[in-house]
């Protein structure tokens, strides 16, 4: 089974700030995708990023970024001008390419202090 | 308005007693799954099906039972809950596989006693 490490159960950062979120991973594969989402206080889950494994450039979705690091298994999500609406429950997540199963990492809980 | 729902929302039961929880998606997308989410665990997950008749297990199907005869459905049985099933479970559905945005239902609450 694959797995997906998230280190940080909690953080915190300042409104306007910049906050970066980390996930590891462990896989034979080659050829994956990696997740970000995003689960506020209403517990609806939300496609933040998606990065296909053999892209060698960091997808980015307006505020928010990642840094795939591919040889160090590496996937942390970078949030830049932190707002309110991003306190929330982050998990990251990882799918074969060729496989159907989805996994999940046990998530970080951010906070953004106004 | 697409979206996913499930029902019921919130259900407390107790330990033998089957259940079913429902999933509904109207975006007629192939590829269907459920997760559990417990503290401390993040979402795990418990079945996925890649279209009608079509269903596989994630990584902790025991306990479970899941059928899809129709593309918009896939209920979630639980033939004899035990208190270790006490979750909040999500059902999500994608167009072709779960690496297109995986579209989630808002949850059911299930407390097994």
């Amino acid at each position: 089974a694959q797995t997906v490490t998230q280190s940080q159960p909690e953080m915190s950062v300042q409104e306007a700030e910049t906050v970066t979120l980390s996930c590891t991973y462990d896989t034979s594969e080659n050829n994956y995708y990696l997740f970000w989402y995003k689960q506020p206080p209403s517990r609806q889950m939300i496609l933040v990023i998606r990065q296909e494994a053999y892209k060698q450039q960091n997808a980015t979705e307006n505020r928010f970024s990642v840094n795939f690091q591919k040889a160090a298994k590496s996937f942390s999500l970078k949030i830049s001008d932190s707002q309110l609406g991003d306190t929330a429950m982050y998990f990251c997540a990882f799918m074969k390419h060729a496989g159907n199963q989805f996994y999940f990492g046990t998530g970080t809980s951010l906070t953004v202090i106004p | 308005e697409a979206q996913v729902t499930q029902n019921p929302r919130y259900l407390i039961t107790v330990t033998g007693k089957k259940l079913t929880v429902t999933c509904s998606q109207n975006m007629n997308h192939e590829y269907m799954s459920w997760y559990r989410q417990d503290p401390g665990l993040g979402l795990r997950q418990i079945y996925y099906s890649m279209n009608v008749e079509v269903t596989d297990k994630g990584d902790v199907p025991e306990g479970y039972k899941v059928s899809r005869k129709e593309k918009r459905n896939f209920p979630l049985i639980l033939e004899s809950p035990s208190p270790n099933q006490t979750s909040l479970y999500f059902c999500a559905s994608s167009r072709d596989r779960a690496t297109d945005t995986q579209y989630f239902g808002p949850g059911t609450r299930l407390t097994v006693l």
